[in-house]
């Protein structure tokens, strides 16, 4: 089974300061379909997850371009270019390469 | 405007049974993967179960394996999730979600289910 790990586990930001967030795999989440299926997920206080990037940088639908994502392999990183009060929540990583899917423990970013 | 609607959720004693349901609409429902994400109080995210178009290819997280059955009906554009042998680990909020870009596109509110006596 593929392990997600995410650091840091909390991340306090001054408004309009960039925030970056990172996501390991244990193993290669490149498909054997040439994509790599991993994913970042924005949960707000009180709601459910909301679909950030796709497929390591793709931004879906109606997600401002202040959020990013980079990486390959095994290592991944979202970042978001100037933080808003509207970004408060949590972050999660997820992979859909192999099941079991799995997702990163989470990342907590709050404002200083 | 895509729309998922779970229900089903409630108080249940431990070894019971309960059916979750998903009323999906605004898209075209029998063209994409279907999943179950659940997310235990204060707790992080975990796949529960997903389900290919056709409704014949599941896969299922090992700890619900042989007691939770993911199904779906194209006709009444619903997904489903029949919980058997329910135990106080499985209690949480049971999301929906649509896979069309390899990832979890668009998430019902939750229903929650509390396994307790």
């Amino acid at each position: 089974d593929i392990v997600m790990t995410q650091t840091p586990l909390s991340s306090p930001v001054t408004l309009g300061q960039p925030a970056s967030i990172s996501c390991r795999s244990s193993q290669s989440l490149e498909h054997s379909d040439g994509n790599t299926y991993l994913s970042w997920l924005q949960q707000r206080p009180g709601q459910p997850p909301r679909l950030l990037i796709y497929k390591i940088s793709n931004r879906f639908s109606g997600v401002p371009d202040r959020f990013s994502g980079s990486g390959a392999g095994t290592d991944f990183t979202l970042k978001i270019s100037r933080v808003e009060a509207e970004d408060v929540g949590v972050y999660y990583c997820m992979q859909a390469t192999q099941f079991p899917l799995s997702f990163g423990g989470g990342t907590k970013v709050e404002i200083k | 405007e895509v729309q998922l609607v779970e229900s089903g959720g409630g108080l249940v004693q431990p070894g019971g049974s309960l059916r979750l349901s998903c009323a999906a609409s605004g898209f075209t429902f029998s063209r994409y993967w279907m999943s179950w994400v659940r997310q235990a109080p204060g707790k992080g995210l975990e796949w529960v179960a997903s389900i290919k178009q056709d409704g014949i290819m599941k896969y299922y997280v090992d700890s619900v394996k042989g007691r939770f059955t993911i199904s779906r009906d194209t006709a009444k554009n619903s997904l489903y999730l029949q919980m058997n042998s329910l135990r106080a680990d499985d209690t949480a909020v049971y999301y929906c979600a649509t896979s069309d870009t390899g990832a979890f596109d668009y998430w019902g509110q939750g229903t929650l289910v509390t396994v307790s006596s």
